[in-house]
Order: C-alpha cells, then sequence, then structure tokens
C-alpha cells in the first residue's frame, strides 16, 4: 500500500513571495490533514478536511494560508505572502475517517529567508 | 482544552541502558494516547497507543508505554537501547474532537554507543 506522497521535500523562498505544497493521501481516505512543525516544537493542525469539506480550520492563519481539497482527493496548502515565521516542515497525514489511526508523509520543509 | 508536556528536550542513554521518556498529558475527557517517532527527513511513524482497555501497551521496535490515569502519565519505555532508536519521540493525546491529535514539543533521544 503506498504511503502519503508530500512535494516538494524541500521549499527555499524570499519573505513575501508564495509558495505552495501538494499532498496525496493514502487511497480511500476520506480525512486529510496538514500541520505544521516548527523546529523545537511539537506538529501543530492547521486544517483538517473530511472528502472536501473543512472539519477543522481553527489554527489555521487565514490571512494568509489557504488549502484545497477540491475532488476529496489531493490537496493543496499554499502561503501567500510568506513571512519568516512561516519556515518550518509542513506535514500531510491521512486517515480513513475522523476515528482512525493518522498516517503521516515525509514532510515538506520551508525555508523563508 | 486537552495538552502533552514531555519532561526532557534531550535524553541521552548508553547503548543497552534503559530507555525513558516521559510524557504527562491534560484531558478533560477520557484520552487516546499516542507515541510517534520521527527520524531525520521522515514523516511521523505510529510507535503505540493506547484507546482503552489494557493499560501497559506494547508497541513495535520493542518499545512499549504504560498509561496511568492517577498519575495522567503514559511514559515510553525500552529495556535496552540500540543506535537505531536514535530519533525524536513525540507523545500525542486526543478524544475531545474525534481523533484530531495534540502533540507534546517532543524528546529528542541519543544512543551513546
Amino acid at each position: 500500500e503506498a504511503g502519503v506522497a508530500q512535494s516538494p521535500r524541500y521549499k527555499i523562498i524570499e519573505k513575501r513571495q508564495s509558495v505552495a505544497f501538494w499532498c496525496n493521501p493514502i487511497s480511500g481516505h476520506a480525512t486529510l490533514y496538514w500541520y505544521q512543525q516548527i523546529l523545537g516544537q511539537g506538529p501543530k493542525l492547521l486544517i483538517q478536511f473530511q472528502n472536501n469539506g473543512v472539519v477543522d480550520d481553527s489554527q489555521l492563519p487565514k490571512d494568509r494560508f489557504s488549502a484545497e481539497r477540491l475532488k476529496g482527493v489531493d490537496s493543496t496548502l499554499k502561503i501567500q505572502p510568506a513571512k519568516l515565521e512561516d519556515s518550518a516542515v509542513y506535514l500531510c497525514a491521512s486517515s480513513l475517517d475522523n476515528y482512525n489511526e493518522q498516517f503521516f508523509g515525509p514532510g515538506t520543509r520551508l525555508t523563508v529567508l | 482544552a486537552q495538552s502533552v508536556t514531555q519532561l526532557g528536550s534531550h535524553v541521552s542513554v548508553s547503548e543497552g541502558a534503559l530507555v525513558l521518556l516521559r510524557c504527562n498529558y491534560s484531558s478533560s475527557v477520557p484520552p487516546y494516547l499516542f507515541w510517534y517517532v520521527q527520524y531525520p527527513n521522515q514523516g511521523l511513524q505510529l510507535l503505540l497507543k493506547y484507546t482503552t482497555g489494557a493499560t501497559l501497551v506494547k508497541g513495535i521496535n520493542g518499545f512499549e508505554a504504560e498509561f496511568k490515569k492517577s498519575e495522567t502519565s503514559f511514559h515510553l519505555t525500552k529495556p535496552s537501547a540500540h543506535m537505531s532508536d536514535a530519533a525524536e519521540y513525540f507523545c500525542a493525546v486526543s478524544g475531545e474532537y474525534g481523533n484530531k491529535l495534540v502533540f507534546g514539543a517532543g524528546t529528542i533521544l541519543r544512543v551513546k554507543s
């Protein structure tokens, strides 16, 4: 069974630029999560989708972050414009539904200069 | 709201020695508890989880953890450390809102030869 795929693995941008991350969850998983992991901290949930609907985006900085999962499968997370404090690893995870184990992708390491 | 505290951001043990990583949680509902491991440049891998039932939980790679409700703890142990155990370990809690995970800050385990 293929795992959660993420791309790119690494990204370096200047502040105020835009960036997008892509996630392909495990086939058949209805629930998809995006986490932000800042160096020295545990992952923090940014947004949770159930199919193509948002379940929880309470910790998403909506003035600069956006995410979509239009067909209930792949998802993209966008930052526009990026700030220095957005430097982090962005992890995508998926689960069968809202009550099952989450499986994590390898993450995208973002550096904002 | 749920929270997790991991005591010790860095733990160093000798190869063959006991590994003990500490985790305390706060939860207003019966918690589900997890330990994840993260190797460099990789995503999170589930080591073990406690949901209900037996309070001593065995996981992969020889790790185990014991849920102690009276102490609100879920410490991770392994009788004999291997060099391959060197990684960062995260304790997490869920249960208040489905499987939404709240992570601790992580503990980096170093294994000395």
